[in-house]
Formats: structure tokens, sequence, C-alpha cells
């Protein structure tokens, strides 16, 4: 069926580096696709969002592309911090009706000091 | 402060013993959700409320139930927990479907282990 899901399982970066998540997904019916971040022991929290008709959005030290083409979907965090470190999920909502949100399995991020 | 709220936080039950974990958000939010998150499955949707007393499946519904009778409150219920229902359960909560409804506030999730 259709999914979200993500290339890399686990990504370790060195600090002050920039990161990128990638993920890739299925379904071309998504108005936006979405970031969320979420730290040991916490509920996810919201990152950045970028609809469908766009292919670049920027946030405070993170960066959304997003290649309908080859549907894939990629967050970039700039000077990478310890406070960075966390599991990153993708997730896309499905235009039309409910507006379901499917979520990816997630990315761990290690970041090394 | 803006939250969602969730109890509780752990729970170690036997078999066949229903259970109740508690929802609530603070935001006047129309839409709240129930996920489970197991490794290397991600968040999976259990049931989704759009409003008051309306409710539907998400992926997972089976051995879940669920009730919207107060806009704040969305609690889960396991009639009869199973060992297969140990997970990770967070509760989420946004404004309309028609609006921002992909940036869901979550709780802090509940730890449940079903022996």
């Amino acid at each position: 069926g259709e999914s979200v899901g993500l290339h890399l399982p686990t990504l370790s970066v060195q600090e002050g580096d920039n990161s990128i998540i990638n993920c890739a997904y299925s379904n071309s019916a998504s108005d936006y696709f979405i970031w969320y971040k979420q730290e040991s022991g916490k509920g996810p929290q919201f990152i950045i969002d970028i609809r469908s008709n766009m292919d670049k959005r920027q946030g405070q030290r993170v960066t959304v592309l997003l290649n309908k083409t080859v549907k894939h979907l990629s967050l970039q965090i700039a000077a990478t911090q310890p406070g960075d470190s966390a599991v990153y999920f993708c997730a896309e909502r499905r235009s039309g009706g409910y507006q379901k949100v499917t979520f990816g399995i997630g990315t761990k991020l290690q970041v090394i000091p | 402060e803006a939250q969602v709220t969730q109890n509780p936080r752990y729970l170690i039950t036997v078999t066949g013993k229903k259970l109740t974990v508690t929802c609530s958000q603070n935001m006047n939010h129309e839409y709240m959700s129930w996920y489970r998150q197991d490794p290397g499955l991600g968040l999976r949707q259990i049931y989704y409320s759009m409003n008051v007393e309306v409710t539907d499946k998400g992926d997972v519904p089976e051995g879940y139930k669920v009730s919207r009778k107060e806009k704040r409150n969305f609690p889960l219920i396991l009639e009869s927990p199973s060992p297969n229902q140990t997970s990770l359960y967070f509760c989420a909560s946004s404004f309309s479907a028609q609006q921002r409804s992909y940036e869901q506030y979550f709780g802090p999730g509940t730890r449940l282990t079903v022996t």
C-alpha cells in the first residue's frame, strides 16, 4: 500500500556540521509534507511543513526540500547542535476528504560533540 | 500552558483486564487522535475524532475503543488487553481537519505493558 518511508534509520553527524535527513513517499495525492522531531521520552513535535506546490521552505536553521518528480523529501539542519539529537519523522497529509496524516518510521539523528 | 495530557504515563496490566487511558487538551482543538508507536513501525493511527461525537477508525483499530463526549477529552479504551497491545501510545490534537490538521500537538505518551 501507499506509505511514507526513510532512507537512513540512523544518522551520525559531527556537531557544527549540517545534517540531511531523507524521506521517500509514494502518495502523489498528498497536499502537505511535514517533519516532526521526537526527543527521548517525549511526544513528537512539529518542526516545519511544506505544501505540495512548493519545492523549498526555510525555517530557523532548518530547510525542507521537496522533489515531486522522484517523490523525495529532505530535512536539512544547519550547524547541528547536541540538542538536535532526536528521532525525526516525515509525514504526509492526503488531500481531500478526511485529510489523514501518515507518518514514516523515523530516522535517529546522533550528534557527536 | 497549551498542552495535551495523558494518564497514566506508565501502566503494567494483565491480559483481559479492561483499562482506559485518558487524554485531555486545553487548546480547544476539534481534531484528536490516538497513535501507537512500535520499533521499526513508526506511528500508526488507532482512532481519530474530528469533533464531539464524531469518531472513526484509523489504521490499527482492532482491540480499541474511543469516545468523544467532550471537546477536550478523548479516552482510549482497551476492553480486553492482549500482549500484542504492549506499546507506547500517544494522543494528539490539532485544529480542524480543514485547517492545519497536520500540525498536531502530542501528549507525553503512555507506556503500556500487557502480560
